[in-house]
């Protein structure tokens, strides 16, 4: 399974966009990147996910670089609420979701 | 739907006691999960099921059994309570386990004394 390495915390001013970073320089064709946060020991929420193409929803951008061996999870407009652990999970197709120690994100006022 | 929920929120037990966590969804998802999260730490997989009459083993089983009799329910139990086992414990769902992906419950607080 690829592994991935994130920074230990960020921080972010709150209105500017939090840029999160992933590296998986191991990843392989049929893995996903999917970005998971926690807030506050509440139950991990699902942000987003991708194969190769660069995603947006709702909440997030991912942006996968071309040779996928990193990613970027872009909050375009980070709030107080986007204060949380964020977690980067490489995942093959049909395999279970392994959760590493993630990101802690600050958004100061 | 309430999507994924798990009762009870908090508990406290002593050494040696068993207990069953309950978990349950109500999205007829075939997928569900269960995670243990010690303090400062991220998720680890305890057990996990495929569909209804399926189990199998995570990255840490023991000290737990669980069934699934049904698709929405997955109840954890613990069958004779350690210091150890003290954590928070997340159950998840998904709809497929191929490609879905998860959604998690508010978790259950377990204190063993």
């Amino acid at each position: 399974d690829a592994k991935t390495t994130q920074p230990t915390s960020m921080d972010c001013a709150e209105g500017r966009a939090a840029n999160l970073p992933c590296n998986h320089s191991t990843i392989s064709g049929n893995e996903y990147v999917y970005w998971y946060r926690q807030i506050h020991s509440q139950g991990p929420q699902y942000i987003i996910h991708g194969l190769k193409n660069n995603e947006t929803n709702e909440m997030a951008s991912l942006i996968i670089t071309e040779d996928r061996k990193s990613s970027t999870l872009i909050l375009p407009h980070a709030t107080l609420r986007d204060t949380a652990v964020y977690y980067c999970i490489v995942r093959p197709y049909g395999q279970n979701f392994v959760f590493g120690p993630g990101t802690r994100l600050s958004v100061l006022p | 739907n309430a999507g994924v929920t798990q009762t009870p929120k908090f508990q406290v037990l002593k050494t040696g006691q068993s207990m069953t966590l309950q978990c349950a969804q109500d999205m007829n998802h075939e997928y569900m999960s269960w995670y243990r999260q010690d303090p400062g730490m991220g998720l680890r997989l305890i057990h996990y099921s495929v569909g209804a009459g399926i189990t199998d083993q995570g990255e840490v089983p023991n000290g737990y059994n669980v069934s699934r009799s049904t698709t929405e329910d997955f109840p954890l139990r613990l069958l004779s309570a350690a210091p150890s086992q003290t954590s928070v414990y997340f159950c998840a769902s998904q709809g497929t386990f191929s490609t879905d992906t998860q959604y998690f419950g508010p978790g259950t607080r377990l204190t063993v004394l």
